[in-house]
């Protein structure tokens, strides 16, 4: 079956601007985290949704925003952008809210300039 | 949260086992312990998971003592394409995966 989709892969945008990231996960899988990876802080949880609720939240200014669709599908967004948001987002998908294996997509490269 | 502990980074040879070993002193009675792997640019992959004494699958073997406080992500016969990076994380019933640093592993030839 396909894996994690996350579109666009890289993105380039301007200081102030706001950018919506998207997620597919797994067919059936129901949960997805996001994390925001750089090379001076690693791999951070931003936040993680199951059926469309917010079931944790990692320590991101309200800027960094989600929300999940009743096809599973999530949506990352981060209003007004910063130099320091450029990252690697990640998405990963877990068949059950809990379950220890999570798969990542291969990711959304954000440059903000 | 629980917080894990593992070296930055470690270097072998191709055929060598090579065992990385994480410490997790603060672990909680129903965390799990898992390892994680990254490839440059790519997304983390799971390895293996277990609670407590030993798991092995086709990939690794993890190694977890009595008292739980540390672990050790055993790899055999290391080949090039095994450089990554490992994390080590704890599970716990939230649901919440906390990745630390890892360890950057090298194999040369």
């Amino acid at each position: 079956k396909a894996g994690v989709t996350q579109t666009p892969r890289y993105l380039i945008k301007t200081r102030g601007q706001q950018v919506t990231l998207s997620c597919s996960p797994i067919s059936g899988h129901r949960s997805v985290s996001w994390y925001q990876q750089t090379p001076g802080q690693g791999l951070q949880f931003l936040f993680e949704y199951f059926s469309e609720t917010q079931r944790n939240k990692g320590n991101f200014p309200g800027r960094f925003s989600g929300r999940q669709f009743s096809n599973s599908r999530s949506e990352m967004n981060v209003s007004t952008l910063e130099l320091g948001d450029s990252a690697l987002y990640l998405c990963a998908s877990r068949g059950r809210e809990g379950d220890t294996e999570a798969f990542f997509g291969q990711g959304t490269r954000l440059t903000v300039v | 949260l629980a917080k894990t502990t593992q070296p930055i980074s470690m270097d072998s040879y191709e055929g060598q086992e090579v065992n990385i070993t994480c410490s997790h002193n603060n672990i909680a009675t129903n965390d799990y312990i898992t390892w994680y792997q990254q490839f440059p640019s790519q997304g983390p992959r799971f390895i293996i998971q277990g609670y407590k004494t030993k798991v092995t699958n086709e990939v690794a073997s993890l190694f977890i003592p009595a008292d739980r406080k540390s672990s050790t992500l055993s790899l055999p016969r290391v080949s090039l394409s095994d450089t990554a990076v490992y994390y080590c994380l704890l599970k716990s019933n939230t649901g919440k995966l906390i990745f630390g640093q890892g360890t950057t592993l090298q194999v040369k030839p």
